[in-house]
C-alpha cells in the first residue's frame, strides 16, 4: 500500500549508540519531512527537505540530522543516541497538496 | 508559536452512530486544512482535506466542516465502524508563504472509539 518506505520499525539501542533511521519513497516527491511523535500525541516536524541538497530544521529543535542526496532517500541520523531519543519517527513526502505518511521507526534508547 | 488544538481528547460511540471530531486552530494565515486518520502502529492516512475557499467538503462517510470566522474545523463521520476506531489529528498549512509555507502543523488527536 505505502510509497513510502521506513527501516527499521523497531529500534531498541544503547546510550551512545550511532543510529540511522532509513526513508527512501518511490514516487519522485521532491518535499520530504520528518516528524517526530511521542505516544497519543501530535506531530512535531524535526526536519524538511525541499529537495536534492535542501535540507532545514523543522519547528521542533532536534539533535539529529538529515541528508538528502538523492531525491528518493531522506535518512536521519542520531550521532549519539539518548534516553530522551525515545519516540517514534515519521517520515513524508508530498507533490501538490497531498502528503504521505511512512510506518514510522519506534526507537528506544537504554 | 501557531498551533492547532482539539477540544475532546476521546470520543466513544456506538457502531451507526455518527461522530463529530471538532478542531480549533489559531494561525489565522492558514488556507489548508488536513484530517488525518492513525491506526496503531502505522502512520497517519489521508481522510479529507479542505482549502479555506470551502466552508464543507464531502467525501465518502465523511464531511469536513470548516468555519473561518471562529477558527474551528471538524470532521463527521456518518454510521460510525468499528473500523474508524483510530486517533484522528487535524493538521494545517499555509499555501500562500509565510513561515508555516510548506510545513503541516498537527494539533493533539482525538482517540476515537466505535462500541459494536
Amino acid at each position: 500500500e505505502a510509497d513510502i518506505y521506513q527501516t527499521p520499525r523497531y529500534l531498541v539501542i544503547g546510550t551512545g549508540k550511532k543510529i540511522t533511521l532509513e526513508c527512501s519513497q518511490t514516487m519522485g516527491h521532491d518535499k520530504m519531512y520528518w516528524y517526530q511523535q511521542d505516544p497519543g500525541m501530535e506531530l512535531h516536524l524535526i526536519h524538511y527537505s525541499y529537495g536534492v541538497n535542501s535540507t532545514e530544521k523543522g519547528d521542533l529543535s532536534s539533535e539529529s540530522t538529515v541528508s538528502r542526496i538523492r531525491t528518493e532517500h531522506f535518512p536521519l541520523t542520531l550521532e549519539s543516541a539518548r534516553p530522551s531519543h525515545t519516540s517514534q519517527y515519521l517520515c513524508a513526502s508530498r507533490t501538490g497538496y497531498g502528503y504521505t505518511f511512512g510506518s514510522g521507526t519506534r526507537l528506544t534508547v537504554v | 508559536g501557531e498551533n492547532v488544538g482539539l477540544h475532546l481528547p476521546t470520543l466513544s460511540v456506538q457502531e451507526g452512530d455518527n461522530s463529530i471530531i471538532n478542531c480549533a486552530y489559531s494561525n489565522s494565515a492558514s488556507d489548508y486544512f488536513i484530517w488525518y486518520k492513525q491506526e496503531s502502529g502505522k502512520g497517519p492516512q489521508f481522510i479529507i482535506d479542505i482549502r479555506s475557499n470551502m466552508d464543507k467538503r464531502q467525501g465518502q462517510r465523511v464531511t469536513v466542516l470548516l468555519n473561518k470566522t471562529v477558527k474551528h474545523l471538524s470532521l463527521q463521520i456518518a454510521a460510525t465502524q468499528p473500523g474508524d476506531s483510530a486517533v484522528y489529528f487535524c493538521a494545517d498549512e499555509t499555501l500562500a508563504g509565510g513561515t508555516s509555507y510548506g510545513k503541516l502543523t498537527f494539533g493533539q488527536g482525538t482517540i476515537l472509539t466505535v462500541h459494536p
